[in-house]
């Protein structure tokens, strides 16, 4: 596809339960960029990677939160036990190495936690 | 962080301008004003950037004011489609060539049939 892609769409946990989302970029863009979104709020920045170095995880709330980029290209975020104010929406977004502003979203993962 | 101030909610009618303003009284000489969209249960949306002279394209203006304190964007001919929360971001820089953005609450557009 054209564009960035995540999976899964939808997902429910149960609290204390571990996940893991999936964030497939726009092929040969170098940044890659998390962010959650709360229900009625704008999207706030978890962490960002340059290839498959993380330069910026500054906006992860917790250790239970970690990301990796292992080969540069699909990304993975884990949530590890997760809790009731971990449901939100999770927008993975890439940009190309010629960065000026077009980043690109994928649709995001809307993590529901029982 | 450069921040930016948007009106919560703004209706217009269809066909008519829409103009969304934003307040960024503390953005720096460098950095570049972004705006994006996001229609129900998508990801954001690029729509527009500058830095500090008015920008045009396919989609819509933006125009800068001199002191760069606060922008407005156009949308010429507001269709239903265009129903969205709008977002006015300064990015903020990373040190290493690259820029995470800043997403404040918005600005929800409903355009009236």
């Amino acid at each position: 596809g054209a564009g960035v892609s995540q999976s899964p769409r939808y997902k429910v946990a149960k609290r204390g339960q571990d996940v893991a989302l999936r964030c497939d970029p726009i092929s040969g863009h170098v940044s890659l960029f998390w962010y959650q979104q709360a229900l009625g709020q704008g999207p706030e920045f978890l962490t960002y990677f340059q290839n498959e170095a993380q330069l910026d995880k500054s906006g992860l709330p917790s250790d239970r939160f970690f990301a990796e980029r292992p080969e540069g290209s699909v990304s993975t975020l884990k949530i590890q036990r997760t809790q009731q104010e971990d449901s939100a929406v999770y927008l993975c977004a890439s940009s190309p190495p010629e960065w000026r502003g077009k980043g690109f979203f994928g649709p995001g993962t809307r993590l529901t936690v029982l | 962080d450069a921040k930016t101030t948007q009106p919560t909610s703004m209706d217009c009618a269809e066909g008519r301008a829409a103009n969304l303003p934003c307040n960024h009284s503390t953005i720096s000489g460098n950095e570049y004003v972004y705006w994006y969209r996001q229609i129900h249960s998508q990801g954001p949306q690029y729509i527009i950037h500058g830095l500090k002279n008015n920008e045009t394209n396919e989609m819509a203006s933006l125009i800068i004011t001199e002191d760069r304190k606060s922008s407005t964007l156009i949308l010429p001919h507001a269709t239903l489609r265009d129903t969205a929360v709008y977002y006015c971001i300064v990015r903020e820089g990373l040190g290493s060539g690259t820029y995470k953005y800043i997403f404040g609450t918005g600005t929800r557009l409903k355009v009236l049939a």
